[in-house]
């Protein structure tokens, strides 16, 4: 599995913008781009997934470099509630395992 | 309800007991998953099942013994376990075979914890 690198951890202030970063300089031209978050004690969740254009639903927006080598989850307005781990994971078209690495401890201040 | 159920939530059991965690997914999914998460460190996946085979073991030893009876229902047997199993154990459930590519839908996890 392609192999991709976050930052440990992040803060951020309530209501202000959080972009996430995430290298994955060996993505093959069939890995989707994932991001999962895990809120404390539960399982993770599904953020949003995207192959080479950006992508936005409810929750945030995925901001893919040209090159694919890279990609950034973007939260728009952080809450409270958006205090969780988030990760970035790569997966192929149609199976593919999920493999978690450490992920990014994302904090943010009222 | 996330559509994928664990049960139970929390679970403490003596090192000779023998217990089952249950997962259930409501979601008409094809693929099921046994994922540890111990403290501190990241997901680890344990079993995978495809239309109730399972496909992949990664070196999970023999205390565990998952069991798959239909594509909705997924079990993880237990017996005599060592302290350092205790984790949080979740379940998942995904669509696969598909070309558009749909994520995993995890459960809340069982806190297993091994005295």
């Amino acid at each position: 599995d392609a192999k991709t690198t976050q930052p440990n951890s992040m803060e951020s202030n309530e209501e202000e913008p959080v972009h996430l970063p995430c290298n994955h300089s060996t993505i093959s031209g069939t890995d989707y781009i994932h991001w999962y978050r895990q809120l404390p004690s539960q399982g993770p969740e599904y953020v949003i997934h995207g192959l080479t254009s950006n992508v936005n639903n409810r929750m945030a927006s995925l901001a893919i470099a040209e090159d694919r080598k890279s990609s950034t989850l973007i939260l728009h307005r952080a809450t409270l509630r958006d205090a969780a781990v988030y990760y970035c994971i790569l997966r192929g078209a149609s199976y593919g395992k999920l493999t978690f690495g450490q992920g990014t401890i994302l904090t943010v201040h009222p | 309800e996330t559509g994928v159920t664990q049960t139970p939530r929390h679970l403490v059991m003596g090192m000779t007991n023998k217990k089952s965690l249950k997962c259930e997914q409501h979601l008409g999914h094809n693929a099921m998953y046994w994922y540890k998460q111990s403290a501190k460190k990241p997901l680890e996946l344990m079993f995978v099942y495809n239309f109730k085979e399972q496909t992949e073991n990664n070196s999970v030893p023999s205390r565990f013994s998952p069991e798959c009876p239909n594509s909705s229902h997924l079990f993880l047997h237990l017996h005599t376990l060592q302290p350092e199993d205790s984790a949080l154990y979740l379940c998942a459930s995904s669509q696969e075979g598909q070309a558009l590519n749909y994520g995993y839908t995890f459960g809340s996890g069982t806190r297993l914890t091994v005295v």
